[in-house]
């Protein structure tokens, strides 16, 4: 089994519906990040959460909120979707005693298109 | 702030050719410096990293070493594969304050590999 998933993999929405997107994660790790991709822009940090009271924005929050469920669940939702909101996004974690290594491991991402 | 620039692509090789893709960053700090890979239809994952001046990173034939004099950590790799077609990206890591490190990603540089 993966140890970050996303639900769901693809999604079509249209404009002005809220969207909820999912991230587990296996790892035991306490990082949790949300980013997307955009061609030609490489990753973005949308928001990210280093424990399940600790949440921050990232370079491209506006236009979108999380929630740290439990250590192991973190969801981005999307309160009134629109088309430039059309991306890839990544779910990360990684583990908080690498401390400047850092590094993250993906999810699979979920495709979403706005129309 | 900090930022990664890294060799505009697409970048087309055929079987068995060197490969170099340029990455170089721009940080107030001491990053570690990070290159992912993302195959067609897959999430990132770790290909290599290097956390001080002069370390190599290598893995699956790539090398990379972090150059503090030139702010640079170039991707190689002396024969490539078909199966090495994928989306390269470049990243540093820094602490922004009390422990919070985050990576910074370049834009990307996508390899096709022709036999």
């Amino acid at each position: 089994d993966a140890d970050v998933t996303q639900t769901p993999r693809n999604r079509i929405t249209k404009t002005g519906k809220r969207i909820m997107l999912e991230c587990s994660q296996t790892k035991g790790h306490d990082r949790m990040y949300w980013y997307r991709q955009d061609p030609g822009l490489g990753l973005r940090l949308i928001y990210y959460s280093f424990d399940v009271k600790d949440i921050n924005k990232g370079e491209i929050s506006d236009g979108y909120s999380v929630s740290r469920q439990a250590q192991a669940k973190f969801s981005l939702s999307l309160e009134s979707a629109i088309p430039n909101q059309t991306a890839l996004y990544f779910c990360a974690t990684s583990d908080l005693r690498q401390g400047s290594t850092d590094t993250q491991y993906f999810g699979p991402g979920t495709r979403l298109t706005v129309l | 702030g900090n930022s990664v620039t890294q060799m505009e692509g697409p970048v087309t090789l055929s079987e068995e050719a060197f490969l170099t893709i340029n990455c170089t960053y721009t940080a107030t700090g001491y990053p570690s410096l990070f290159w992912y890979v993302q195959y067609p239809g897959e999430g990132l994952q770790l290909l290599l990293k290097a956390t001080k001046a002069d370390d190599k990173g290598s893995n699956k034939g790539f090398e990379a070493t972090y150059r503090k004099e030139t702010t640079s950590f170039h991707l190689e790799k002396g024969s490539v594969q078909v199966s090495d077609s994928a989306v390269y990206f470049c990243a540093l890591s820094e602490d922004s304050g009390a422990g919070s490190y985050q990576l910074t990603f370049g834009k990307g540089t996508k390899l096709s590999v022709i036999p």
